[in-house]
């Protein structure tokens, strides 16, 4: 079956300092790939996609994620972050055109001042 | 414009009632999909509509659980003689066609006591 691997259930970084939020999936003959993040109280909101083209997908928010297909990941970075991008954060999958889009576990992300 | 909407926000419902739980998705959009969040874990797939056709209900745990969407606009998600183990975060998302953003609605927690 296939899956969406996010390594680390919480991320603890100082403001203004870089993330990376990592993501793995099982692998397949194509992909498509997601970020959605969820603020407390609200539904998933999308960051940004991979469906084709450029591997580096830059998303809102200052959010981008790099598709790297020999390593099967596709890890969320952003330079800078600030106490408004506490949240959690959901890798997902659709491992073929026609299936269903898999999440991952999540990965809260909490900022310190 | 108007995002998807779910109702109600919040239910409790005492074990072996039966719930109903409504969501209104964007206007235009084709494609329809329930979701089961339970705590500390991401979205798990239930049951996916295009228009009012059930296309796939794969995800749906038991025959206690039956979706519709009569008219191809608002769906309704029941779940009959509810248990403990239903209690969670049911989120509905609409989308353009099956692989384009899904767009969340803020989901409905269901408290089975």
């Amino acid at each position: 079956a296939q899956s969406v691997t996010q390594l680390d259930s919480q991320v603890p970084v100082f403001e203004e300092a870089p993330v990376e939020l990592r993501c793995n999936y099982s692998s397949s003959v194509s992909v498509y790939l997601f970020w959605y993040v969820q603020y407390p109280n609200q539904g998933l909101q999308l960051l940004l996609k991979y469906l084709s083209g450029s591997t580096l997908v830059k998303g809102i928010n200052g959010f981008e994620a790099e598709f790297n297909k020999s390593q099967t990941s596709f890890h969320l970075r952003k330079p800078s972050v600030h106490i408004s991008d506490t949240a959690e954060y959901f890798c997902a999958v659709i491992p073929n055109r026609d299936d269903k889009i898999i999440f991952g576990k999540g990965t809260r992300l909490h900022i310190l001042p | 414009g108007a995002g998807v909407s779910q109702s109600p926000r919040y239910k409790v419902a005492k074990r072996g009632q039966d719930v109903a739980l409504r969501c209104d998705p964007i206007s235009g959009h084709v494609s329809l999909f329930w979701y089961q969040q339970a705590l500390g874990q991401g979205p798990e797939f239930l049951t996916y509509f295009q228009n009012e056709a059930q296309l796939d209900k794969s995800g749906l745990p038991s025959d206690r659980f039956f979706a519709e969407r009569p008219e191809g606009s608002v769906s309704t998600l029941k779940i009959q003689r509810t248990q403990q183990e239903d209690s969670a975060v049911y989120l509905c998302a609409s989308s353009l066609d099956r692989t384009d953003t899904q767009y969340f609605g803020p989901g409905t927690r269901l408290t089975v006591l």
